[in-house]
């Protein structure tokens, strides 16, 4: 059984360019979500998305937008990158339909470097 | 607002001693859950435990045990017999509850732990 697979592992990109990040759900998962961690900080989360629309968003800017698709996979896009936006992006999914009670299951995320 | 924080940030123990990490919380809702996750130096992290605010019990699960205590807001999360392989950072997290455990989690800045030969 597959866990969280995310694509690609690392990314160089140059300040003002833009970059999409993918992400496919554990087997069984319909529930996406998106966290950024910058160095020596802990996971912030960006948004969730659940049935294709976005359920839930951090602070984050509208630079970031995501999507989610009919086999549940997601993309994370970022426009007009910043300096700033250097982080580990984790992907997590889980199973809303199950209630509460369980928990996300994190991929290994994508390093991104903005140069 | 939620917030989650990790006072301590590195500690550093030798294989076999029992070290605690502490994690404070603060939430206005009266139903929520918290977490504990790690994460070794490949970047994922690792779900170890979670816990609704309604479950007071503490649990022990072969070398880790929990104390959750909801009268001091703590979270904390104990390594009995430290071994080499515990070494990486642990992340202590929130979660709103009308959503439950799969919505969005607020973590900690995170500790990082090294355990010496």
């Amino acid at each position: 059984d597959a866990g969280v697979t995310q694509s690609p592992t690392h990314l160089i990109k140059t300040r003002g360019q833009q970059v999409t990040l993918r992400c496919s759900p554990k087997s069984g998962h319909d529930t996406v979500s998106w966290y950024q961690q910058a160095l020596g900080q802990g996971p912030q989360f960006i948004f969730q998305y659940y049935e294709e629309e976005e359920r839930q968003r951090g602070n984050f800017p509208d630079r970031f937008s995501g999507h989610q698709f009919p086999n549940y996979s997601s993309e994370l896009n970022v426009n007009a990158l910043l300096l700033g936006d250097s982080a580990l992006y984790l992907c997590a999914s889980a199973n809303l339909d199950r209630g509460p009670d369980n928990e996300q299951f994190f991929g290994p995320g994508t390093r991104l470097t903005v140069l | 607002a939620q917030k989650v924080t990790q006072a301590q940030t590195e500690i550093s123990v030798v294989e076999k001693e029992d070290v605690t990490l502490d994690c404070v919380y603060e939430t206005r809702d009266t139903t929520y859950y918290l977490f504990w996750y790690k994460q070794p130096p490949s970047g994922e992290l690792v779900f170890l435990i979670r816990r609704n605010s309604f479950d007071e019990q503490n649990e022990i699960s072969g070398r880790y045990s929990w104390n959750f205590q909801k009268s001091t807001s703590s979270f904390n999360f104990t390594i009995t017999a430290s071994q080499v392989v515990d070494s990486a950072v642990y992340f202590c997290a929130l979660s709103e509850d009308y959503t439950g455990a799969n919505s969005k989690l607020t973590f900690g800045k995170g500790i990082t732990l090294s355990v010496r030969p």
